[in-house]
């Protein structure tokens, strides 16, 4: 159980377009997902944290106008990459939280963006 | 502010065991993580801890002290599979996650 995917897994696009990223959690209602940047051979870095129906929390130094977060549903949170520029091209990982009582995440299979 | 260490990097032999440690500084204590991240991979769930004491999960166990704010991941019988990431993570009081920025191991024939 506890199966979170993303899509797509990898994506192409050009300078000033927009992306969207999908993190669904497959069977098990997601009351917090996360969104995470990783940059080659560096650590994970948290973007913001969405709450089910509610506007998400972004993290020092992340422009929300940037960087749309939608979390419509229990099962759904969407991650746009608005106006692309060849320095967002990085690894975006979502995760989800949803067990009651407990803090663990559930993380996607990650989102290799690459803006030429 | 909110610190986690680990080391950088750690170099050992298949069949061997390796232990890599995690200190961490954090408002707060609920619970301590460790994740596997292999290259291009997202991280997997390996071990949470939040008393004190070693839980042993197969070949890894995890070891956790809120008093000295120190815990140890440790691997036996070293498999190439293991070179990967491990990354130590705490949740603080609010409920954050804290990640440390990880450690790269590598595993040598």
């Amino acid at each position: 159980g506890a199966v979170v995917s993303q899509h797509p897994s990898w994506v192409i696009c050009k300078s000033g377009t927009s992306v969207k990223i999908e993190c669904r959690s497959l069977d098990f209602q997601a009351t917090t997902m996360f969104w995470y940047r990783q940059f080659p051979k560096q650590s994970l870095m948290l973007m913001a944290t969405s709450n089910e129906g509610s506007k998400a929390t972004y993290e020092q130094g992340v422009e929300k106008d940037k960087f749309l977060i939608n979390h419509a549903s229990l099962t759904l949170s969407t991650l746009t990459v608005t106006s692309a520029h060849p320095e967002d091209s990085s690894f975006y990982i979502c995760s989800a939280r949803g067990l009651a009582g407990y803090y663990e995440q559930y993380f996607g299979p990650g989102t290799r963006l690459t803006v030429t | 502010g909110q610190n986690i260490d680990q080391p950088t990097e750690m170099t050992a032999t298949e069949g061997a065991i390796v232990q890599i440690n995690c200190t961490y500084q954090t408002s707060g204590f609920n619970g301590l993580f460790w994740y596997q991240q292999h290259a291009g991979e997202a991280p997997t769930f390996l071990s949470y801890n939040v008393l004190d004491g070693l839980e042993e999960k197969g070949r890894f166990s995890s070891f956790l002290s809120r008093s000295k704010g120190y815990s140890y991941l440790l691997l036996k019988e070293l498999q190439m599979k293991d070179s990967a990431s491990y990354l130590c993570a705490v949740i603080d009081s609010n409920y954050q996650l804290i990640w440390g920025a990880g450690t790269k191991l590598i595993i040598k024939p």
